[in-house]
């Protein structure tokens, strides 16, 4: 099993542009999750999803649009990327009360 | 209030040492609790759930206070390789969304 795999490792963007940051993971797990980490504030939920077809709004969703079209991917969509959302990401699946995280994404907005 | 509060350290430990972490919690509802460790630059990853009767893993030991609602983790025998950081993590009404400390820096020193 892969477990849970993010790309990309690094991305660069100026402000203004969107992307998406890719997460999959091959454990059938129904939970899934994008957290950001940054320096003092630990780790906050951004948007959350229980199941394909279902998700949710975390602590800080607002910058950030979610879908979940199958038990496997979940992707985390930038719209109109800021300096403030410079930050490390992880995305995780849940099972039993116990996350497995991915590698993270470093995303720098210029 | 901060919902969990660690103290972020650093913690610098001969090797050899014991060296022991707290983590309060605010919400006296909340159910379940993980201490995850984290290395520089690197996911999280699971060290251990917190049971109620307490539990051990090796040289770990976790610990759970509810009525003074505080974890513990006991490190024996420290050795280099325990340099990380430690996520205190709580579990609020099952209600599927986590919340984090900010962690508890350690370095193990020769």
């Amino acid at each position: 099993n892969a477990g849970v795999t993010q790309t990309p490792k690094f991305q660069v963007l100026k402000t203004g542009q969107s992307m998406t940051l890719q997460c999959a993971q091959d454990m059938n797990h129904e939970y899934m999750s994008w957290y950001r980490q940054d320096p003092g504030m630990g780790l906050r939920l951004i948007h959350y999803s229980v199941g394909a077809g279902i998700t949710d709004q975390g602590e800080v969703p607002n910058g950030y649009n979610v879908s979940r079209s199958t038990t496997e991917d979940f992707p985390l969509r930038l719209l109109s990327a800021a300096p403030s959302q410079t930050s490390v990401y992880f995305c995780a699946s849940r099972y039993r009360g116990q996350l497995s995280f991915g590698p993270g994404t470093r995303l720098t907005v210029t | 209030r901060k919902e969990v509060e660690q103290d972020p350290g650093p913690f610098n430990v001969p090797e050899g040492a014991t060296v022991a972490f707290n983590c309060t919690y605010s919400n006296s509802a909340s159910q379940s609790f993980f201490w995850y460790r984290q290395d520089c630059r690197k996911e999280p990853k699971l060290l251990m759930s917190v049971y109620s009767s307490g539990n051990e893993d090796g040289r770990f030991t976790a610990q759970l206070n509810r009525a003074s609602q505080y974890i513990s983790l006991l490190i024996r025998d420290s050795k280099l390789s325990d340099s990380a950081t430690y996520l205190c993590v709580v579990d609020n009404f099952g209600n599927e969304k986590l919340t984090f400390g900010t962690g508890t820096r350690l370095t193990i020193i020769p």
